[in-house]
Parts: structure tokens; C-alpha cells; sequence
């Protein structure tokens, strides 16, 4: 069974541009849940989504947006980066949100 | 508020020594508990979690975890560490359902030859 892959692995973007991630869940899985890893703040909970709908959603600003489409795949996108958006971005899915499995990340730089 | 506190940022340890990495949490009720590990770069991959009955739980690669409630704590145990140990661990607590995990700061742990 292939784990979660994240695309792209890493990404290099500039200030007040935009940038999207991918994330493929585990086949069958149907929760996607989305978190932030930075060396200061350690790892954050951004949001969930299950079934195409966002369940839940961490403390983040509204320039964080997800989705999720009907074969469970799931984008995130970040509007107008900021220099502290650099960070890994992680994403794990789960059967019930209880077991969660990580891909090996996206790997942001703002510059 | 839902917390979960490493209070060790790094350890070390000999090659065959035995280990133990600290977790406390604090929760209004029982949440569920994971240790994760991360190599530089990766993902992170669960080795064990509690939801509720035995305290003692089995993960993989011989680690083991003792929740125990009158001290809030859920810690990392492993008998002897190998070389390939060394990485970054982190405790998790989630109250089930939609709720993010709420992560520790990460132990990051040095095996020393």
C-alpha cells in the first residue's frame, strides 16, 4: 500500500506570492489533516478535512486555506507568503482521524 | 487549554543503554496519546498510542510507553538504543474525533558510541 505523498518536496517562492501543496492520502483513507513544522513553534495543527469537508481548523490566519476533493487528495494553499511561512508542511491522513500517517513533507522556503 | 510538554530537548545516551523520554499532558479528560519519531527531513511515523485499557503499550522497534494518570505522563521507553534510534521524538495528545493533535516541542535524542 503507498503511503501519503506529498508534492512537491521542496519549494522556493518569494514574498507575497502564492503557493500551492498537494497531498495524496493513503487509499481508503478519508481524513486529511494538514500541520505546519518550524523550528520556533514546533509542529502546528492547521486544519482537517473529511469527506470534503473541513472538520476543524487550528490557529492560523485566513491565508491558509485547504480543500479537499472527492478521491480524498487535498491542496493547501497559502496567499501573500510571508518570510515566516517558511516551514515544513506536513500533511497525514487517517481512517478516523485517530492514527494519523505522515508523508515526508513539503519543504517551504520564503525568501 | 490542551497541552503537551516535553521537558527534555535533548538526551543522550550510550550505544546499549537503556532510555527514557519525558511527556506530560495536560487534558480535561483522558486524550489519546502517540509518540512519534522523525529523521532529519521526514515525515513523522507513529511507534506507539494509548486510547484506553492496558497502560503498558507495545510499539514497534522495541519502544514502549506507561500512561500513567495521577502523574499526567506518558513516557518513551526503550530497554537497549542502537545507533539508527537517533532522531527526533514527539509526544502527541488528541481528544479523537475532528481535533488536531496537539504535538510536544520534540526530544531530540544523540546516541552516543
Amino acid at each position: 500500500k503507498a503511503g501519503v505523498t506529498q508534492t512537491p518536496r521542496y519549494l522556493i517562492k518569494t514574498r507575497g506570492q502564492q503557493v500551492t501543496l498537494s497531498c495524496s492520502p493513503i487509499s481508503g483513507h478519508r481524513s486529511v489533516s494538514w500541520y505546519q513544522q518550524t523550528p520556533g513553534q514546533g509542529l502546528q495543527f492547521l486544519f482537517e478535512y473529511f469527506s470534503e469537508t473541513q472538520r476543524n481548523k487550528g490557529n492560523f490566519p485566513g491565508r491558509f486555506s485547504g480543500r479537499q476533493f472527492s478521491n480524498s487528495r487535498s491542496e493547501m494553499n497559502v496567499s501573500t507568503l510571508e518570510l515566516g511561512d517558511s516551514a515544513l508542511y506536513l500533511c497525514a491522513s487517517s481512517l478516523a482521524n485517530e492514527k494519523l500517517f505522515f508523508g515526508s513533507g513539503t519543504q517551504l522556503s520564503v525568501l | 487549554a490542551q497541552s503537551v510538554t516535553q521537558p527534555d530537548i535533548h538526551i543522550t545516551v550510550s550505544e546499549g543503554a537503556s532510555l527514557e523520554l519525558r511527556c506530560n499532558y495536560s487534558y480535561g479528560a483522558t486524550p489519546y496519546l502517540f509518540w512519534y519519531v522523525q529523521s532529519p527531513g521526514q515525515g513523522l511515523q507513529l511507534l506507539l498510542k494509548y486510547f484506553s485499557g492496558d497502560t503498558l503499550v507495545q510499539g514497534i522497534k522495541g519502544f514502549e510507553a506507561e500512561f500513567k494518570r495521577s502523574q499526567s505522563s506518558f513516557n518513551l521507553r526503550k530497554p537497549s538504543v542502537h545507533w539508527s534510534d537517533a532522531a527526533e521524538y514527539f509526544c502527541a495528545g488528541g481528544g479523537g474525533g475532528a481535533d488536531g493533535l496537539t504535538f510536544g516541542k520534540g526530544t531530540h535524542l544523540i546516541i552516543q558510541p
